[in-house]
């Protein structure tokens, strides 16, 4: 069984068009978190929801909407897509805020033409 | 959260140790070490973290040295499936930090 697991696993759009990620956990975890790794292989932290409420967002432009419905998802929706917002997007998981272990799932590699 | 830095490559022959260093010279006393790594076009993976004394798993050993300014994951048989980027991170324990990944180390394990 996945663990955290992300859809879809690729996709690709035209600049100005609004996408969703979806994100599902099945660890029973309270914390879960988005990443974005850019062509550079940078990982950075862009929020981090606790019992489905916001505790971290890391000046993510306003366009970025995370939606976390109960504590096992946590979706990502990106308005009016930029060709900077290319990149693979990771959701994580962990047992608590700050545990030691986050999980992370296969990550989707979104590609803004 | 203090700095780590990593050679940017290493390669290692299949079933030897790989010993991949990070300096962490201005880590704070409640700063833990800890280390991922990411796996080709995968997410991150937890491998180990400490704090001051020496720490081993089933899948890495830990060595931190006493003045806690550098460490050592060690990785005593590598195999092919080890080859990956693995990420050094310092970070308060057990708080609602984040972790912040550097550029990493690219290890190539060589059949």
């Amino acid at each position: 069984d996945t663990a955290v697991s992300q859809t879809p696993k690729y996709l690709v759009t035209q600049m100005g068009n609004d996408k969703s990620i979806k994100c599902e956990q099945n660890l029973g975890h309270d914390t879960m978190y988005w990443y974005k790794q850019d062509s550079k292989k940078f990982l950075k932290i862009m929020f981090s929801y606790n019992n489905k409420e916001l505790i971290i967002n890391e000046t993510v432009p306003n366009r970025f909407s995370p939606k976390s419905p109960d504590k096992a998802h946590l979706n990502l929706h990106i308005n009016s897509l930029e060709l900077g917002d290319s990149a693979v997007y990771f959701c994580a998981s962990s047992l608590t805020v700050g545990a030691n272990e986050q999980f992370f799932g296969p990550g989707t590699r979104l590609t803004v033409l | 959260d203090a700095k780590t830095t990593q050679p940017p490559s290493m390669d290692c022959a299949e079933g030897r140790a790989a010993n991949l260093p990070c300096n962490h010279s201005t880590i704070s006393g409640n700063e833990y070490v800890y280390w991922y790594r990411q796996i080709h076009s995968q997410g991150p993976q937890y491998i180990i973290h400490g704090l001051k004394n020496n720490e081993t798993n089933e899948m890495a050993s830990l060595i931190i040295t006493e003045d806690r300014k550098s460490s050592t994951l060690i990785l005593p048989h590598a195999t092919l499936r080890d080859t990956a980027v693995y990420y050094c991170i310092v970070r308060v324990g057990n708080t609602g930090n984040q972790f912040y990944f550097g550029t990493g180390t690219s290890l190539t394990v060589i059949p």
